[in-house]
């Protein structure tokens, strides 16, 4: 049972347009959300979070919004780059962040000159 | 400020074997998690230690156990190896406290099974 789920195995964005991925999740306690960003042969990396008592958290090209009816969140990048290529995690917690973190199987994003 | 520090990058072993993972968190973070990552897959939780006390458990078998020293270092241990047992395994760091903070990964160590 996918407790987060990113639907979308891959993405490809033209350069400078507005990248825009996405994650469901099941689980209501889950109040801590989180996007990493993974190149190959590297670890993730920490890219933005949010918590459930927001809808919306900012930090330069990077955009989180949170839909708790619907249980979805979204990352928009604007404007895309070609080093934003990579394969990015969505990831929940319940409990303010205190229990496991529970990883969506990743969107691989490719931004095109 | 130094990040994550996970040794070696890379091991190969055959079935049947046992493996050491190590893993070094960022200075002051006291939360140190293991994650299994297999092709196609997400980030698979394996156990969560803090302050040398195992603190959350995945859905893994018997064979993968860890422990957590008092500088906060941590090593994961395989015993038994099995050719499932192939993945990337990443370690992450947090604060640990009760509050909203974020996990920083390691490269991971790459293992691979004959």
């Amino acid at each position: 049972d996918q407790q987060v789920k990113q639907n979308s195995p891959s993405l490809s964005v033209q350069e400078g347009r507005i990248s825009i991925l996405n994650c469901d999740y099941t689980n209501s306690m889950f109040d801590y959300f989180l996007w990493y960003k993974k190149y190959p042969a590297e670890g993730p990396t920490f890219l933005i979070s949010i918590s459930s008592i927001k809808d919306k958290n900012e930090d330069g090209r990077f955009t989180v919004f949170l839909n708790k009816s619907a249980k979805h969140l979204s990352l928009h990048i604007v404007p895309s780059q070609p080093g934003d290529s990579a394969v990015y995690f969505c990831a929940a917690s319940a409990s303010g962040g205190n229990t496991p973190l529970v990883f969506g199987k990743g969107t691989r994003l490719s931004v095109i000159a | 400020k130094a990040g994550v520090t996970q040794t070696p990058r890379y091991l190969i072993k055959t079935r049947g074997q046992q493996v050491t993972l190590s893993c070094s968190p960022i200075s002051g973070h006291r939360s140190v998690s293991w994650y299994q990552q297999t092709p196609g897959q997400g980030l698979q939780f394996l156990f969560e230690y803090f302050s040398e006390t195992q603190r959350n458990k995945g859905n893994f078998p018997g064979r993968f156990s860890g422990r957590q020293f008092s500088n906060s270092r941590s090593e994961m241990n395989v015993s038994t190896l099995e050719l499932g047992d192939s993945a990337l395994y990443l370690c992450a760091s947090s604060l640990g406290g009760y509050s909203n903070q974020p996990q920083h990964f390691g490269d991971g160590t790459r293992l691979s099974i004959l």
